[in-house]
């Protein structure tokens, strides 16, 4: 069975300085590697994915994520967060069948969400 | 393009009510979900919808039930309310052409159940 783990429930920066968000993951077969943000009564918004190729994927409002297969890490990155950066972020992972067959493109298996608080 | 809408924003039920919660995808997009989010579990799969035909099922009660519709838009019911079933249901929808098209989420609906 896949898992998605964030170890972190809340991770505190300063504005202007770098941040982390940590994610692991376990899966048997190809992971498909995604993140959310969650801001208050709001659903998810995508910010970026990893499929395939670089290890280092760019999505939306600067932040970026590190894949690293051989941790089974995927970190979500920004090079200097801002206080509206504050929010839950999810990590999320959807697993390729291992038999082709298999259609459903609607599980994602997420993690528990770790709070950001950027502090001005 | 407008976004995915669910439709209420926030319910209030009684225990041993049902209640119908309503999702209309983003224009062409033929797969919807359905997740629960709560503050001690997460967010839960609950099940997936294509082309009028659920595809994946979640591990929910029978209480916890769908269907989708010929435009794509979908419904879920949930009967015989619990106070456990108090949450932010999520609906989602994809292209569903491949795997690393991206889900995109509505606001959820907040049920709570008294």
């Amino acid at each position: 069975a896949q898992s998605v783990a964030q170890p972190e429930d809340q991770v505190n920066v300063a504005e202007g300085n770098p941040l982390t968000v940590k994610c692991t993951y376990s899966v048997s077969g190809n992971p498909y590697l995604f993140w959310y943000v969650q801001y208050p009564n709001r659903g998810l918004q995508f910010l970026l994915k990893y499929i395939t190729g670089d290890n280092l994927v760019k999505g939306s409002y600067g932040f970026e994520a590190e894949f690293n297969k051989s941790q089974t890490s995927f970190h979500l990155k920004k090079p200097s967060a801002l206080v509206s950066d504050s929010a839950l972020y999810f990590c999320a992972v959807r697993v390729l069948p291992l038999n082709a067959g298999g259609t459903s493109y609607g599980k994602l298996t997420f993690g528990q969400g770790t709070i950001l608080t950027v502090h001005p | 393009k407008a976004g995915v809408t669910q439709t209420p924003r926030y319910l209030i039920k009684t225990r041993g009510q049902q209640v119908t919660l309503s999702c209309s995808p983003i224009s062409g997009h033929r797969s919807v979900s359905w997740y629960q989010q709560t503050p001690g579990q997460g967010l839960q799969f609950l099940f997936e919808y294509f082309s009028e035909t659920q595809r994946n099922k979640g591990n929910f009660p029978g209480r916890f039930s769908g269907r989708q519709f010929s435009n794509s838009r979908s419904e879920m019911n949930v009967s015989t309310l619990e106070l456990g079933d108090s949450a932010l249901y999520l609906c989602a929808s994809s292209l569903a052409s491949s795997y690393n098209s991206p889900l995109h989420f509505g606001n959820g609906t907040r049920l709570t159940v008294t």
